[in-house]
């Protein structure tokens, strides 16, 4: 694809439910970040994939959140048990290098009522 | 502790004036910085990328600027323009290469 894609673009759970966000970053790039961001604020660092590793996971904020980037390609974000303090967009980026530019998604706004 | 601090406030200017936002931290030695534009409802656009080891880098009307011991980053557009008008995101990219964002300075130019 042109770009890194996210899907879903919207999504509204219940609290207590379990959600999954994917990205499919640009084909080639090794690095895949994931960003959640509320309204008024910079991007909140999460994770870090350097290929199929997390090579740095420090963001994530406890342990209902997990991530996979089984081949090294498209990155899964899972959330468990989410609560009315999830809801925020979460976005995507890809990189050809490590810390170079970063390409975003558009995000998928999560909303849990 | 650690921060990244933008000015919070957003910034006005005219049409064709230069607009200088600022980037401020403390506690990081960032081996990149690295300057995103973010409009509403959008994923943030990558503008410009400078190493510790580089004073200055441009890029058509864009200049940023590092500087290590100040531990501060300015970013100017010069001859802005309405289009101009975005959220500007700071971004240090630490050893490990986790990158980290600011809280963003709005900035709007008026025709």
């Amino acid at each position: 694809g042109a770009g890194v894609s996210q899907t879903p673009s919207n999504k509204v759970t219940e609290k207590g439910k379990y959600v999954e966000l994917r990205c499919d970053p640009i084909s080639g790039h090794t690095a895949l970040y994931w960003y959640r961001q509320s309204l008024g604020q910079g991007p909140e660092f999460l994770i870090y994939f350097q290929g199929t590793g997390a090579a740095d996971d420090s963001g994530l904020p406890n342990d209902r959140f997990f991530a996979v980037r089984p081949e090294g390609s498209v990155s899964t974000l899972k959330i468990q048990r989410t609560e009315r303090g999830d809801s925020a967009v979460y976005l995507c980026a890809s990189s050809p290098i490590s810390g170079g530019e970063a390409f975003f998604g558009q995000g998928t706004r999560l909303t849990v009522v | 502790s650690q921060k990244i601090e933008q000015n919070s406030e957003a910034l006005n200017i005219q049409e064709g004036k230069t607009a200088t936002l600022t980037c401020n931290y403390t506690n990081y030695s960032p081996a990149y910085l690295q300057w995103y534009r973010q409009d509403p409802g959008r994923g943030p656009v990558f503008l410009l990328l400078i190493r510790e080891n580089e004073k200055e880098k441009r890029k058509e009307r864009l200049k940023v600027t590092f500087d290590t011991t100040l531990k501060q980053s300015l970013f100017h557009i010069t001859a802005s323009q309405p289009a101009d008008s975005a959220t500007y995101l700071c971004a240090l990219t630490l050893g490990g290469f986790k990158t980290i964002f600011g809280a963003g300075t709005r900035l709007f130019v008026k025709a």
